[in-house]
């Protein structure tokens, strides 16, 4: 399973742009890269998915280079209710016996 | 479409006893999974089921089992439990489509059990 590093801490202002990128090295051929987004005392809920290139929905893009080593998260304007705890994983569906395995997770502290 | 459902919210138990804590998955999803989070292990992967059956398994002892039922309805029970078993204890579901590409699994709101 590929492991996944990123940083473990940001800090940001309201209504700045926030780019967290993770780095998975090992990715294999499969895989997905999905993002959560997790408040204290909460489920994670899921912010976006993707393969290669670049995704984006009504909360986020994400951002996969050819070679798919890393992938960056990118939120646009956040707001005080964005602080929380973003976890990037990567695996292969979960009818292929795949599982999501969290790593530590980036902690995004925004202050008005 | 409403979400994942998880019973109890809180629980208190003391260690020896035990718990059966139950997952409603998002209606039509197949697939079922649990996980254990606490501040110093983090999300951990505990099992998941399909169609009734477990597919997959973490590195938990055999304390921690499951099962699910054939309305997708899973439940998950701890046994002689211990003071590192309080935790938040979180369910996904996911639809499990085979001609799908991708398998997202949505959270519920967890069950926090607190074991004393």
């Amino acid at each position: 399973l590929a492991k996944t590093t990123q940083p473990i801490s940001m800090d940001s202002y309201e209504g700045q742009e926030v780019n967290i990128t993770c780095s998975h090295n090992n990715i294999a051929t499969n895989d997905y890269i999905t993002w959560y987004q997790q408040f204290p005392s909460q489920g994670p809920r899921f912010i976006i998915q993707g393969y290669k290139t670049k995704v984006t929905n009504e909360v986020a893009s994400l951002f996969i280079p050819a070679d798919r080593k890393s992938s960056t998260l990118s939120l646009p304007r956040v707001s005080l209710s964005d602080t929380a705890v973003y976890y990037c994983l990567v695996g292969a569906p979960v009818f292929q016996g795949g599982k999501l395995i969290f790593g530590q997770g980036t902690e995004l502290s925004v202050k008005p | 479409k409403a979400g994942v459902t998880q019973t109890p919210r809180y629980l208190i138990k003391t260690r020896g006893q035990q718990v059966t804590l139950s997952c409603s998955p998002i209606s039509g999803h197949r697939s079922v999974s649990w996980y254990q989070q606490t501040p110093g292990q983090g999300l951990q992967f505990l099992f998941e089921y399909f169609s009734e059956t477990q597919r997959n398994k973490g590195n938990f002892p055999g304390r921690f089992s499951g099962r699910q039922f054939s309305n997708s309805r899973s439940e998950m029970n701890v046994s002689t439990l211990e003071l590192g078993d309080s935790a938040l204890y979180l369910c996904a579901s996911s639809l499990t489509s085979v001609s799908g590409s991708t398998d997202t699994q949505y959270f519920g709101p967890g069950t926090r059990l607190t074991v004393l």
